[in-house]
């Protein structure tokens, strides 16, 4: 089985541009999770899309956005980037809502870096 | 507000000893779960150990086991006979049971196990 996937894996962008990342989950799993990851904040979570729907939202403005669509693909865009966008941006598909703790599977993570 | 622990940024033992890695939290809730997750090198996020707050018993998987104290909110983990490839970064993380809990992470312990 093909474990979750992440496009792309690296990036640059400018100030100012917008971005959007993609995450393909485990076949079969319908949750997806977004964190972004610095050596400063440490890992943070940014939202949960089940099954289309936004189940949950961490604490970023609203820059940050997602998607999921009803294959259960799901996308990140974060629009007029700043510096401290740069980061590690993870993605996480499990076959239940986040809450119900099923296992967590984690891609490898698009690596932004804002210039 | 919920938060996760980890006090050692850093730690290095030779390959074959045991390692206790710590991780406190504060919580108000009395169900939740906590998790630790492993972070090699190459990035890529794995679970390691799940405990259920409501289980007294604590979890073990293989090499790995875990301390928890309710009381104490206190979860650590124990590496036992440790190898190579388990050079890695670690997070504690925590999560209710409530719809709208988010996992929070700690801010990680940077293992490195010694030849």
């Amino acid at each position: 089985k093909a474990g979750v996937t992440q496009t792309p894996r690296y990036l640059i962008k400018t100030r100012g541009q917008q971005v959007t990342l993609s995450c393909s989950p485990i076949s079969g799993h319908r949750s997806v999770s977004w964190y972004q990851q610095t050596p400063g904040q440490g890992l943070q979570f940014l939202f949960e899309y089940f099954s289309e729907t936004q189940r949950n939202k961490g604490n970023f403005p609203g820059r940050f956005s997602g998607r999921q669509f009803s294959n259960s693909r799901s996308e990140m865009n974060v629009s007029t980037l700043e510096l401290g966008d740069s980061a590690l941006y993870l993605c996480a598909s499990s076959l239940a809502p986040l809450a119900g703790t099923d296992t967590q599977y984690f891609g490898p993570g698009t690596r932004l870096t804002v210039l | 507000a919920q938060t996760v622990t980890q006090s050692q940024p850093e730690m290095s033992v030779q390959e074959a000893e045991t390692v206790t890695l710590s991780c406190t939290y504060d919580t108000s809730e009395n169900n939740y779960y906590l998790f630790w997750y492993k972070q090699p090198p190459s990035r890529q996020m794995i679970l390691v150990i799940r405990q259920e707050a409501y289980k007294q018993q604590n979890a073990t998987e293989n090499r790995f086991s875990v301390n928890f104290q309710k009381a104490a909110k206190s979860f650590s983990l124990k590496i036992s006979d440790s190898q190579l490839g388990d050079t890695a970064m670690y997070f504690c993380a925590f999560i209710g049971m409530n719809r709208d809990d988010k996992i929070i992470f700690g801010k990680g312990t940077r293992l490195h196990i010694l030849p």
